[in-house]
């Protein structure tokens, strides 16, 4: 069975970077790699809110999709060698305060640059707490 | 962007009652739709893919219905053990949006 461990996050000062990562384990590096995986972030008290995306497979590692709230600061990647996603923060705000989830995604088909891929297997968080 | 808008945002219902949720995309979206039920404190689990298929061990009682716009997440007997806030998610392209949310308590 699959399982996501996060780590990385901590307490911020507005305007600073972070990088947060997410270890999978319960699987082979060469089954990771296939993976389309997700960040998804919950503010206090708050719903969810999708956050980015990685497609896998041959290639797959340069497909990425942002929320437009993080794009052009926040960057998703991945080490498949480690079995690790990973999601560089940069110039956070305060409203990037929220527990941060590592989720496994099932890949259901693709059209044109559009990727069909919804979250099956969710980690436990990480927080982030961005104050000055 | 598509946005996702849930209703009710909460309700409160008996046990053995029958629980409706809608979603409403403001686009066509197919049947790509999921949705997921986060308890409290816990981490959100998959309970429905593709508008209508039932997650493998989800119980039974949580059925999924809709296509294009409209979309419905049905409890046919409410029990104890399904207090949670229910989020419904598009997943035809990017960005793979969340509704609002529907928190469920027992009355």
């Amino acid at each position: 069975e699959v399982q996501l461990l996060e780590s990385g996050g901590a307490l911020v000062h507005p305007g600073g970077s972070l990088r947060l990562s997410c270890a999978a384990s319960g699987l082979s590096g060469l089954t990771f790699s296939t993976y389309a995986m997700s960040w998804v972030r919950q503010a206090p008290g708050k719903g969810l809110e999708w956050v980015s995306g990685i497609i896998g497979g041959d290639g797959g590692g340069s497909i990425t999709y942002y929320a437009d709230s993080v794009k052009g600061r926040f960057t998703i990647s991945r080490d498949n060698s480690k079995n690790t996603l990973y999601l560089q923060m940069n110039s956070l705000r305060a409203e990037a305060t929220a527990l941060y989830y590592c989720a496994k995604n099932i890949l259901t088909g693709s059209y044109s640059a559009n990727y069909y891929f919804y979250m099956d297997v969710w980690g436990k968080g990480t927080t982030v707490t961005v104050s000055s | 962007d598509i946005q996702m808008t849930q209703s009710p945002s909460s309700l409160s219902a008996s046990v053995g009652d029958r629980v409706t949720i809608t979603c409403r995309a403001s686009q066509d979206i197919n049947n790509y739709l999921a949705w997921y039920q986060q308890k409290p404190g816990k981490v959100p689990k998959l309970l429905i893919y593709a508008a209508s298929t039932l997650q493998s061990g989800v119980p039974s009682r949580f059925s999924g219905s809709g296509s294009g716009t409209d979309f419905t997440l049905t409890i046919s007997s409410l029990q104890p053990e399904d207090v949670a806030t229910y989020y419904c998610q598009k997943y035809n392209s990017a960005p793979h949006t969340f509704g609002g949310g529907t928190k469920v308590e027992i009355k």
